[in-house]
């Protein structure tokens, strides 16, 4: 397969808790990219992290990359209901491909 | 929501017809990419076009083409459909991919969700 692996494939929790996302890729990156879509809808762009970045914030998200292990991990801080969606890594290697990953089904519980 | 159209919203189609699926880019954006998504997966990269070429192509027949138009908006055109190019079909634009550190983040649209029949 050309696509990523995200680990879990599906996560439930209830409203408040932290939700942790990963992902591993294949290949050298230049940057890679976490994506959210609700509902088998249009993909929306969370966060880019480059390549000689470890970790980034932004609002409740929180993504670290270890490029010595081909990993990244995206975290939901204080969960809330409309955070249910499927998260999609995307990496980069520099080209015009973007491979993503078979994404992580998370549903938070009111 | 992005400034990024996709039209139609759904389409059905018979095995053996054709098909053309149409994206607007969001304003100030020159490259547009395609992807198939088929149910629970993530994206498949189809093709990219910039400045009207295609600037590469993942593993799909060349029954997949593509058109990119002075005012960036793209076509993806499908020939010979089989009942597996049942998906949903995104196209996203960015900014140019050939500044240095790879392409900045991707502005998709909302699908056209694709049924062979």
């Amino acid at each position: 397969s050309q696509q990523g692996e995200e680990d879990p494939q599906a996560l439930s929790i209830q409203e408040g808790e932290n939700a942790t996302m990963n992902c591993s890729y294949k290949t050298s990156i230049n940057n890679l990219q976490w994506y959210r879509q609700n509902s088998g809808r249009g993909l929306v762009h969370l966060i880019l992290i480059r390549s000689n970045e470890r970790e980034k914030h932004s609002g409740r998200l929180r993504v670290t990359l270890d490029t010595s292990k081909k990993s990244s991990s995206l975290l939901i801080t204080a969960s809330r209901a409309a955070d249910t969606a499927s998260y999609f890594c995307a990496s980069n290697t520099g080209g015009f491909k973007t491979i993503f990953g078979a994404g992580t089904r998370l549903f938070v519980k009111a | 929501e992005t400034g990024v159209t996709q039209s139609p919203t759904h389409l059905i189609k018979t095995r053996g017809q054709q098909v053309t699926l149409r994206c607007s880019s969001q304003s100030g954006h020159n490259t547009v990419s395609w992807y198939q998504q088929a149910l629970g997966q993530g994206p498949q990269f189809i093709f990219q076009y910039y400045r009207e070429e295609e600037n590469g192509r993942g593993n799909f027949p060349p029954r997949f083409s593509g058109l990119q138009f002075p005012n960036y908006s793209s076509e993806l055109n499908v020939n010979a459909l089989e009942l597996d190019d049942s998906a949903l079909y995104l196209c996203a634009s960015s900014r140019s991919t050939l500044l240095a550190g790879g392409p900045s983040e991707q502005f998709f649209g909302p699908g056209t969700r694709l049924t062979v029949l």
